[in-house]
């Protein structure tokens, strides 16, 4: 059964950097094509697609956030980190970890999603 | 604002069929695939649709992607009232350096 849970603080400052981690089962990142990555959705509002890393630790970032993101894995743990810098109040959002795989060089379908992680930024 | 356009709201009875429409432009859903996703109230998404018009397992064939139409689509047929939930389109747009782009949702609303 492939599982994926996402941690990390539920609260924080506006300007401090955030931390969360993506901790998964039932499969692994050093697998051909495998990829895991990280989704967002502030209250009442759409989803925003974030970054991903894959298995040979290419890296994929949204354009607009690129700036402020950085994601990295720990094969070994199962565990891929995000860290989004300079968080401010409009970065409040439920932040999903979500698994695909790359087909011909682009990724597919976010199958299997976290349950996600409430994030709150406020002083 | 988001990169694809969906209505922010659909409606239908039980037993009818629905359609959800998905706008976007050239370099995502004009040459890539269309992928669709349902989420309930306070869950997360669950894949729908993969590649334009593929089902996961265990997702009923009343539900059903396409692409050939314009713009791509997602059809509920023999709407039941536990399909009320938020429906979002996706695609990848290979503009500058590639990016996942999302519709705005659209609420399914089962009268």
């Amino acid at each position: 059964q492939v599982t994926l849970t996402e941690s990390g603080p539920a609260l924080v400052k506006p300007r401090q950097t955030l931390t969360l981690t993506c901790t998964f089962s039932g499969f692994s990142l050093s697998t051909s094509a495998m990829c895991v990555g990280w989704i967002r959705q502030p209250p009442g509002r759409a989803l925003e697609w974030l970054a991903l890393i894959d298995w040979d630790d290419d890296k994929y970032y949204s354009t607009s956030l690129k700036p402020r993101l950085t994601i990295s894995k720990d094969t070994s743990k199962n565990q891929v980190v995000l860290t989004m810098t300079n968080m401010d109040p409009v970065d409040t959002a439920t932040y999903y970890c979500v698994r695909t795989i790359i087909v011909r060089g682009v990724p597919d379908a976010f199958d299997i999603w976290g349950q996600g992680t409430m994030v709150t930024v406020s002083s | 604002q988001s990169v694809l356009t969906q209505p922010p709201s659909v409606s239908g009875t039980p037993g009818q069929r629905v359609t959800i429409s998905c706008s976007g432009s050239g370099s995502n859903i004009g040459r890539k695939y269309v992928y669709w996703y349902q989420q309930f109230p306070g869950t997360a998404p669950k894949l729908l649709i993969y590649r334009n018009d593929q089902r996961p397992s265990g997702v009923p064939d009343r539900f059903s992607g396409s692409k050939s139409g314009t713009p791509p689509s997602l059809a509920i047929s023999g709407l039941r009232s536990e399909d009320e939930a938020d429906y979002y389109c996706a695609a990848w747009d290979d503009s500058l350096s590639g990016n996942w782009v999302f519709g705005g949702g659209t609420k399914l609303t089962v009268l």
